[in-house]
């Protein structure tokens, strides 16, 4: 079966200081993966997607970056940290296909001080 | 593009009272729509979803949703909520017929008052 790993669970970093999120997918191949973001009341918001290995598509403009050096894995990034980074980020995995659903890792609150 | 709406932000039961969450999608062509459950503390799940045929959908843990094309709605329903309910729920369906990615709505934070 397929299992999703988003690491870490919590994080809480300066202003100005890099990010580094990291998310694996287990049981499976060439899935596409994606972040997200979630705020209170504005439901998740898409950050980033790849279809495939080096293959990102940004969906905002913002202070972070998305790579995906393996086929099952995703790193979302930021050179310097803005205090409006703080949020709850979350990778999601799934076949692509109009009829897949997607699956989620556990999440990383992230809070920016 | 696609975009589904959510327009329940916040909804407060009592256990045993019936829940009918709102979610509409706004394009008519072939729809595809799931709902998802966040409990609190823990990951995103599937509760639900519809591709095509029956247009009432069942779910786990009793819920069900009826995909309604005339109204573009795909509403979210249980007939007696518990406590343990308490969640947020979020709609969501592919954004474009490439299927790559899926767009949610604002999500609904349901509580129910034991």
């Amino acid at each position: 079966s397929q299992t999703i790993h988003q690491w870490p669970a919590t994080l809480v970093q300066p202003v100005g200081s890099p990010l580094s999120l990291e998310c694996t997918v287990e049981g499976t191949s060439n899935p596409n993966l994606y972040w997200y973001r979630q705020a209170a009341g504005r439901g998740l918001q898409l950050l980033f997607y790849s279809v495939g290995i080096g293959q990102i598509s940004s969906e905002v403009p913002q202070n972070l970056s998305a790579s995906r050096p393996q086929d099952r894995q995703f790193i979302l990034s930021s050179k310097k940290l803005l205090l409006s980074d703080s949020g709850f980020y979350l990778c999601a995995w799934r076949w692509t296909g109009v009829n897949t659903e997607a699956f989620f890792g556990q999440g990383t609150r992230l809070t920016v001080v | 593009a696609q975009s589904v709406s959510q327009h329940n932000h916040h909804v407060i039961l009592s256990e045993a009272a019936s829940l009918e969450l709102g979610c509409n999608y706004s394009y008519g062509g072939t729809v595809n729509l799931f709902w998802y459950v966040q409990y609190p503390g823990q990951h995103l799940q599937l509760l639900l979803k519809y591709f095509s045929g029956d247009p009432l959908v069942k779910g786990i843990k009793g819920f069900e949703a009826e995909f309604i094309k005339s109204k573009f709605s795909f509403n979210l329903r249980k007939p007696s909520v518990q406590w343990s309910d308490t969640a947020e729920y979020f709609c969501a369906a592919p954004r474009d017929n490439a299927g790559n990615m899926l767009t949610f709505g604002g999500g609904t934070r349901l509580m129910v008052k034991p």
